[in-house]
């Protein structure tokens, strides 16, 4: 399958501050999707991105997909305590496999 | 019903028994996946569903695991001779490919082996 590369592996937040991650893949791909996962639920779709060059917000998320269409990052602005949890980069191969990045786990910091 | 349902949510057995997992995917989606997670870690790909071809079951991890999918609806996870380092949360996910590829999933099943 797609080899998806994310980073950072893991990070603490402070709250009101803003945060980065993102998602590299070894080929190109026509979706990224991001999703974020909960203790004890399943991971759940937060944006999803079909455009090279894109940029799509949902409240104080924003997420573009790379122009290169191999690169996808996700911005969190203002992080407040309930954005605590993994978050995943993903995309589909030619058989429409969706592909996982490893996850980004992210926590508040005392 | 309205999203992917996953059951037993908690099953807890003992070592040696075999265990079935069961998905119900969103009416209509004609993809899914089963997916395992350890705590803290990330999602370890086991097989995918895809309309009529043929499974990916690259994922799975030994040949005590196997999957089906009856009717190109439900699908069941089956875990024979169970050890205890199948202990895991097991996620189902469902998409509509002819739409888009974007998946969603159940809340999943606490598989502890003991």
């Amino acid at each position: 399958g797609q080899q998806l590369n994310q980073s950072p592996q893991s990070m603490f937040i402070q709250e009101g501050e803003d945060v980065s991650m993102n998602c590299t893949s070894s080929s190109i791909f026509n979706t990224w999707l991001w999703y974020k996962q909960d203790p004890g639920e399943g991971p759940v779709l937060l944006i999803a991105l079909y455009k090279a060059g894109e940029l799509t917000s949902n409240g104080r998320l924003t997420a573009q997909f790379g122009i290169t269409r191999k690169d996808s990052f996700l911005n969190i602005s203002a992080s407040i305590p309930s954005d605590v949890g993994i978050y995943f980069c993903a995309g589909p191969s030619n058989d429409y496999k969706l592909s996982f990045g490893a996850g980004t786990t992210v926590t508040v910091r005392a | 019903g309205a999203g992917v349902s996953q059951s037993p949510s908690n099953k807890v057995t003992e070592k040696g028994k075999d265990v079935e997992l069961r998905c119900d995917p969103i009416s209509g989606h004609t993809a899914l996946y089963w997916y395992r997670q350890s705590l803290g870690q990330g999602l370890e790909f086991l097989i995918y569903f895809q309309g009529n071809s043929a499974p990916d079951k690259s994922g799975l991890p030994s040949d005590r695991f196997s999957a089906e999918r009856t009717g190109g609806s439900v699908s069941t996870l089956t875990i024979q001779r169970t050890q205890q380092e199948d202990s895991a949360v097991y996620l189902c996910a469902s998409s509509y490919i002819r739409l888009n590829t974007e998946a969603f999933f159940g809340q999943g099943t606490r598989l502890t082996v003991v």
